[in-house]
């Protein structure tokens, strides 16, 4: 799985967008980059995946570019409960083997008020 | 639709007890995974199973035996605790070892 670079931490006033970046520059064509985030204490939660077009759903929106090199996650009005630590992920989607999913230190998202 | 669960939530073990740690998903996920998380630090994956009948392991094994004699259920055994076993484990569930992983809330476990 490619490897990904992601800030150690970052500040959100609540109501504004929170954008979290995501470098992935050894992607390769068959990996999907996932985010996943994980609330103080809580199991993961997976939040959304894409592969290279921009991809919306109901928590928050990807955006990648077009060399798929790095993306961005986008919460778009965040509030204090979105405040967590934020996983980028690449990784190879369909597989007969499995894989481990790697975690690495991502990125600690703190909303204020 | 429970999802992942994972009982219990705490144990505390005194050093050389055994524990399983329980683990079951009714979304009728064929892979399953047990991981570890230290303060401060990722997840690191302890052993996965790929379907019934079927376990390996993953990074950290060593001290933990996994069995999967159904596809809901998959317990972690530890063998004779130790204080380095102290952490947080988390089950995790997909359809398949590349799809969505859906994590359970986690158990704490401390080893003195």
């Amino acid at each position: 799985d490619a490897k990904t670079t992601q800030p150690t931490s970052m500040d959100c006033a609540e109501g504004r967008a929170a954008n979290l970046p995501c470098n992935h520059s050894t992607i390769s064509g068959n990996e999907y980059v996932y985010w996943y985030r994980q609330i103080h204490s809580q199991g993961p939660q997976y939040i959304i995946h894409g592969l290279k077009n921009n991809e919306t759903n109901e928590m928050a929106s990807l955006i990648i570019t077009e060399d798929r090199k790095s993306s961005t996650l986008i919460l778009p009005h965040a509030t204090l409960r979105d405040t967590a630590v934020y996983y980028c992920i690449v990784r190879v989607r369909y597989t007969g083997t499995a894989s481990k999913l790697t975690f690495g230190t991502g990125t600690r998202l703190q909303v204020t008020l | 639709n429970a999802g992942v669960t994972q009982t219990p939530k705490f144990q505390v073990l005194k050093t050389g007890q055994s524990m399983t740690l329980q683990c079951a998903q009714d979304m009728n996920h064929e892979y399953m995974s047990w991981y570890r998380q230290d303060p401060g630090m990722g997840l690191r994956l302890i052993h996965y199973s790929v379907g019934a009948g079927i376990t390996d392991q993953g990074e950290v094994p060593n001290g933990y035996n996994v069995s999967r004699s159904t596809t809901e259920d998959f317990p972690l055994r530890l063998l004779s605790a130790a204080p380095s076993q102290t952490s947080v484990y988390f089950c995790a569930s997909s359809s398949n070892p590349g799809e969505t992983q859906y994590f359970g809330p986690g158990t704490r476990l401390l080893v003195l």
